[in-house]
């Protein structure tokens, strides 16, 4: 089946270094790649998406990346400050029955990013 | 919880019981789904409904039911089928305006006594 491949599980920088999460994908047809922060017992909240027609998108701090060719993204978060201590999941849409890819992800295994002050 | 609610935020299931997680959303989002979360692992697929009366299996979907009755409401069933029901069950919405976009409630610890 279809797969999505998270690395590294754990992550650990110095307060203001740069953390990045690579990921990478098997469905050559997946067009839309988001990233997910997780809070401790909390719900995974959007922080940035990318859609196939673009290589790379930035928003403040954090900036997604995508290879559509070698079938990898990466999320980059610069400056990095206690509050961005979390777990981050990527994800990658597939087809699902109806056609399209609404809302039809297949997650990574997730980041756990603890940034030391 | 941004207009997704589910509830409870916890429950214990005894040996052979079933329980239902309850999702009521009321952004008008047509899409629901229902994922499960264990320590360490990704978010799994269990089932998906785009529209009313109609649902789809996903990855792991034995040992849990559900139904679609109405547009804001997604119930998940346990069943006693499912042998290893301990994790964090989420539901999310997606609406036709936001594509893929998962916007999720703020889940249900499920734990085994």
């Amino acid at each position: 089946g279809e797969n999505v491949e998270q690395h590294p599980s754990t992550l650990s920088v110095q307060e203001g270094d740069s953390a990045v999460i690579k990921c990478t994908y098997s469905d050559s047809a997946s067009n839309y790649f988001p990233w997910y922060k997780q809070e401790l017992g909390k719900r995974p909240q959007l922080i940035i998406d990318i859609r196939s027609n673009v290589g790379e998108k930035k928003d403040q701090r954090i900036a997604v990346t995508l290879n559509k060719t070698a079938k990898h993204f990466s999320l980059h978060i610069t400056e990095t400050q206690p509050e961005d201590s979390a777990v981050y999941f990527c994800a990658a849409s597939f087809s699902m029955n109806y056609g399209g890819s609404q809302g039809n992800l297949i997650f990574g295994k997730g980041t756990k990013l603890s940034v030391k002050p | 919880d941004g207009g997704i609610t589910q509830s409870p935020k916890y429950l214990f299931r005894k040996e052979g019981q079933n329980v239902t997680l309850s999702c009521e959303q009321n952004l008008n989002h047509d899409a629901m789904y229902w994922y499960r979360q264990d320590p360490g692992q990704g978010l799994r697929l269990i089932y998906y409904s785009q529209i009313v009366n109609d649902f789809q299996k996903g990855d792991i979907a034995e040992g849990y039911s559900v139904s679609r009755e109405k547009k804001e409401s997604f119930p998940l069933t346990v069943t006693s089928a499912q042998k290893n029901p301990t994790a964090f069950y989420l539901c999310a919405t997606t609406s036709t305006a936001t594509n893929e976009k998962l916007f999720f409630g703020s889940g249900t610890q499920l734990s085994v006594l």
